[in-house]
């Protein structure tokens, strides 16, 4: 099975920073890699597939990049609507196994 | 608009049963993959089964192998899943999601139903 390792487990930030989130592959998953944002007692929300292609109507602060076992998430300058959890996932194979999440919390 | 919505949820005695059920709406049901995912409180997401459009294609996490079953109805746009022998470990909300195919990206999820399994 691929396991999928995100850090930090928590990052505290203010508004405005520049937020890097990484998440890594147990083994090489080529660009099958999706990122999702999760707030409380939502359902999680697609923000970036195939590693680095935005989904339609995610803000372009969000961009993805990485292939094989390495990835970034990257929010170019965090908004107060993006305080959230953050989950990595990949998809090389079925049942895509997640990241444990890395929860962004304000400074 | 694509809708899902869960239901079926709610409080279960271990080694009980439980069926969901998701209700699809504003996109072609029998042309996509789905999938349920759960997340127990607290806690992370965990891809727990996946039926293609067709169902030829069926796959289990396997912490639920051999007790949960996965199914669909296209003709009534709806996906299932029939749980049994369900234990502590199993209590989460159950989320339904759809991906373009059978290993993708999940780019639609539904609001969640929670189940507890507890005595």
């Amino acid at each position: 099975d691929i396991q999928m390792t995100q850090s930090p487990s928590t990052l505290s930030a203010s508004v405005g920073d520049r937020v890097t989130i990484t998440c890594r592959a147990s083994q090489s998953i080529s660009s099958w890699l999706a990122w999702y944002q999760q707030k409380p007692g939502k359902a999680p929300k697609l923000l970036i597939y195939k590693a680095s292609s935005l989904e339609s109507g995610v803000p372009s602060r969000f961009s993805g990049s990485g292939s094989g076992t390495e990835f970034t998430l990257t929010i170019s300058s965090l908004q107060p609507d993006d305080f959230a959890t953050y989950y990595c996932q990949q998809y090389n194979s079925y049942l895509g196994t997640f990241g444990q999440g890395t929860k962004v919390e304000i400074k | 608009e694509v809708q899902l919505v869960e239901s079926g949820g709610g409080l279960v005695k271990p080694g009980g049963s439980l069926r969901l059920s998701c209700a699809a709406s504003g996109f072609t049901f029998s042309s996509y993959s789905m999938n349920w995912v759960r997340q127990a409180p607290g806690k992370g997401l965990e891809w727990v089964s996946s039926i293609s459009s067709s169902s030829s294609y069926i796959y289990y996490a396997d912490s639920v192998k051999g007790r949960f079953t996965i199914s669909r109805d296209n003709a009534k746009n709806s996906l299932y899943l029939q749980m049994n022998s369900l234990r502590a470990e199993d209590t989460a909300v159950y989320y339904c999601a759809r991906t373009e195919g059978i290993a993708a990206e999940a780019d639609y999820w539904g609001q969640g139903t929670l189940v507890t399994v507890s005595s």
